[in-house]
């Protein structure tokens, strides 16, 4: 079992490029959170997906972020025209379905840091 | 005011000492509580879930007060690997996303 992926590790982007990253969620888990963590902060979340829906997007910037869940393949957070203020640590989070046990448990993914320049 | 509040710390302890972490949340809507813990610039790990009866897992000790919306952490006769940030973790009734204390920071000491 392969636990949450995240890809890639490190990003390096300059300002007003596009930042993409991915996140396969643990084998069973049908349900994919992702949260941001800024230097010297805390966790603060921003988008929970099922396949192909967007549940709860409160914690989302109102623009130039955006989240899916495809029907097929990874999860995706992509960042449009990034900002120097974005360099953040970005963590990916599963979690079994609604009628499972546990089903508020997280298993985070080991996150994908981008830096922009 | 935060959702959930933590004393950011440091706490220094010596090898074998017991500390313990308090954390407040302010919705009491609140249902379900967890402590996790972080490593540095590594990713969030369950330590465990908080239920209201209270609950151990080896020196790890966890109790919930909901009159006070309150939740601790005790751990005992701590070790080097302890160190850590250590993040209370709350979720509110119908909805699934955590919401996450901003950590507080434990380091053990020789």
């Amino acid at each position: 079992n392969a636990g949450v992926m995240q890809n890639p590790r490190h990003l390096v982007r300059r300002r007003g490029q596009e930042a993409r990253l991915r996140c396969s969620p643990m084998k069973g888990h049908s349900h994919v959170y992702w949260y941001r963590q800024l230097p010297e902060e805390g966790l603060k979340f921003m988008v929970y997906l099922q396949k192909e829906n967007i549940i709860d997007e409160s914690g989302m910037p109102k623009e130039r972020f955006s989240a899916e869940f495809p029907k097929e393949g990874p999860s995706i957070l992509r960042i449009q025209q990034v900002v120097r203020g974005d360099s953040a640590a970005y963590f990916c989070a599963s979690s079994p379905g609604r009628q499972s046990s546990g089903a508020n448990v997280l298993t985070f993914g080991a996150g994908s840091r981008l830096t922009v320049l | 005011r935060k959702e959930v509040e933590q004393d950011p710390g440091p706490f220094n302890v010596p090898e074998g000492a017991t500390v313990a972490f308090n954390c407040t949340y302010s919705n009491s809507a609140s249902q379900s509580f967890f402590w996790y813990r972080q490593d540095c610039r590594k990713e969030p790990k369950l330590l465990m879930s908080v239920y209201s009866s209270g609950n151990e897992d080896g020196r790890f000790t966890a109790q919930l007060n909901r009159a006070s919306q309150y939740i601790s952490l005790l751990i005992r006769d701590s070790k080097l690997s302890d160190s850590a940030t250590y993040l209370c973790v709350v979720s509110r009734t119908g909805r699934r996303a955590l919401t996450f204390g901003s950590g507080t920071r434990l380091q053990v000491q020789p």
